[in-house]
């Protein structure tokens, strides 16, 4: 089993909908919480960061933490074409020296 | 622009071969992490370095080495390349050794023909 699971789509919607991305995930030391940005074979751009439990929100874009389910989304409202990218999501835990596990990307379309 | 700066851009390279990576961390940044993104799989893991020292290492290849230098600017060597070694290389970069809040570079193709 991998230790962070996501679904890796596609997913196509209507420019203006709700897009919702998720992820599970296996470790329970995983404290921090990323959500990533790639375009075409671009280098990730970090969206979103979350530590431990709880929402975070910024501009169209929520990300929410269920740390007893272990279980994170991502909203993007409003969606744009140019939110047409692949979405990673990521963690690490705390303490000592930690490396970042990827989720497998969601590709996402949003056509006008 | 993250600040990684990730050199070159793409190589293409025969079998058999041996190639350098390289990679500058933004300013301030003393870690280094190295990923491998292979056509439609995601970010792997491979290996970790936190000012000169090495950290963590993942799924690397005993073919695959690297190492940071006091100016943390930090190389990954492939050597005796194979076909499947073809992929996008990431550099990333964080304060600390934690792993969160990593920035990455624009990534090096690399292709083995």
């Amino acid at each position: 089993q991998k230790e962070v699971e996501q679904d890796p789509g596609p997913l196509s919607v209507p420019e203006g909908a709700i897009v919702s991305l998720n992820c599970t995930y296996s470790n329970s030391a995983f404290q921090y919480f990323m959500w990533y940005r790639q375009y075409s074979r671009k280098g990730p751009e970090l969206l979103m960061y979350t530590y431990s439990s709880g929402n975070k929100e910024d501009g169209r874009f929520t990300a929410q933490v269920d740390k007893s389910s272990k279980y994170i989304s991502l909203f993007i409202r409003d969606s744009q074409p140019s939110d047409s990218a692949t979405y990673l999501c990521a963690m690490s835990a705390t303490g000592g020296y930690n490396k970042l596990i990827f989720g497998a990307g969601t590709r996402l379309a949003v056509h006008p | 622009d993250s600040g990684v700066t990730q050199t070159p851009k793409h190589l293409i390279t025969a079998t058999g071969q041996r190639v350098t990576l390289r990679c500058s961390p933004r300013s301030g940044d003393l870690s280094v992490y190295w990923y491998q993104q292979s056509l439609d799989q995601g970010l792997q893991f491979l290996i970790q370095y936190y000012n000169g020292e090495e950290r963590a290492k993942g799924n690397i290849l005993e073919r695959f080495s690297a190492q940071q230098f006091p100016d943390l600017h930090s190389e990954l060597n492939l050597s005796s390349l194979e076909l499947g070694d073809s992929a996008l290389y990431f550099c990333a970069s964080s304060v600390d050794g934690q792993g969160a809040f990593a920035f990455f570079g624009q990534g090096t193709r690399l292709t083995v023909v």
